[in-house]
Parts: C-alpha cells; structure tokens; sequence
C-alpha cells in the first residue's frame, strides 16, 4: 500500500524568503506524485505533478518540486514567497498499477509572514 | 469549460439518517472520484467510478456508496450516517486513463455535520 508523510505540521516564513514544504512517499513501483493547495473551505487546487522525466517540475503560481527517487521525497518549493501562498498544502502520490486512486498526505500549513 | 460543481455546500443531518451528496463532473471527464476529508487531516478515497460502475474502493464500509449517471454526474449515498462522519466530502473528476497524465480536477466539496 501507499503513503504519503509530510512531517511538518506548520511551516512558517517571511514574505520574500524561499519555501520548502516537505513530502515524502512509499510506493510500489514507479509514482506519480501531486501537489494540492487548499484554502480555507474550499476544495483542492492542483499546482503540479510529476509523471516521468525531468526531476525538477514546475508547477502553478511560480511554485516548483523537486522529484529524488533515492530519497523518495517530493518536496514543494517557491523561491520568493507571497503573502497570499498563506494555505494548506498536500501531498499525493498514485502508484502506476491499475489502482488509480490518489493517497493524500497529512497536510501542512504554509503562513506566509509580512 | 466549466469546473467540478458540488450540491449543496453545507448540510446538518441527525445520526441515523441518510444523505445525498451530488456532483457534476467537468466537462469531457468520464470518471468520478469520493473523498472524505476529516477536520485537520488529508482527503480519503472512499470510491471511484467509470462507465457507471466502481472501479475501485477505499476502506469505507458498504453503507457509503454512489452512483455515476450517463451524463457522468455523480451520487455519494451515505447510509445510517454516525457522528465520525461529519466531514468535507470531495469530488473529482478525471479523463480515464488519461487522469494521472492530466490530474484530477476536485470541487469545492460539501460540508456534511452529523449531530
């Protein structure tokens, strides 16, 4: 079966400075792997995925993640962070078999300080 | 083209009752997924469906189910609703074997309290 851990809860950081929300995952196979930002009572907002190739994708809003297989992490990442990326982020992952599904992480709330 | 649509947004039900929850997929998407997102935790996949039928099924006991119709709208039914079902339930529609390529377009849910 597969996982998904984003070990932070809260991530905190001045509008300006570079974020990195962080992901890892446990699947059999090869993965597919996405990125939601959900704000307050409202559904998921896709930012991006990874299917195959370059490791490093680009996504939505100026957002980016790099893909490590070695280290099966998937971790988010904007270089100068808004105000308005204040949200909840998730992490997912789909295995590449016949089950389509996708299984979410725990989530982690970005505060973006002014 | 329009995006994923759910009905209604909010809804109190008493325990014990049932409850229809309805999606409109977006247009040209063929398959519909559930999800059942607890307070403070990730969504869950409770089922998916294609060509009106499940095509696969979460860890939800049989008392939630759903319907796709030919329109590809879809029915979550939630049977003798319990407290630990108050949640955001959350549809998405997807192109099918071209949903991981092309993702997976959620609504905005409808928040379902059971008291």
């Amino acid at each position: 079966a597969q996982s998904v851990a984003q070990p932070e809860d809260q991530v905190n950081v001045a509008e300006g400075n570079p974020l990195t929300v962080k992901c890892t995952y446990s699947v059999s196979g090869n993965p597919y792997l996405f990125w939601y930002v959900q704000y307050p009572n409202r559904g998921l907002q896709f930012l991006l995925k990874y299917i195959t190739g370059d490791n490093l994708v680009k996504g939505s809003y100026g957002f980016e993640a790099e893909f490590n297989k070695s280290q099966t992490s998937f971790h988010l990442k904007k270089p100068s962070a808004l105000v308005s990326d204040s949200a909840l982020y998730f992490c997912a992952v789909s295995p590449s078999g016949s089950a389509r599904q996708l299984t979410f992480g725990s989530g982690t709330q970005l505060t973006v300080l002014p | 083209e329009t995006g994923v649509t759910q009905s209604p947004t909010h809804l109190i039900k008493t325990r014990g009752q049932q409850v229809t929850l309805r999606c409109s997929s977006q247009s040209g998407h063929n398959t519909v997924s559930w999800y059942q997102q607890a307070l403070g935790q990730g969504p869950q996949f409770i089922f998916q469906y294609y060509r009106e039928e499940e095509n696969g099924r979460g860890n939800f006991p049989p008392r939630f189910s759903g319907l796709q119709f030919p329109n590809y709208s879809s029915e979550l039914n939630v049977n003798a609703l319990e407290l630990d079902d108050s949640a955001l339930y959350l549809c998405a529609s997807s192109l099918a074997g071209l949903d991981r390529a092309y993702g997976y377009t959620f609504g905005s849910g409808t928040r379902l309290t059971v008291v």
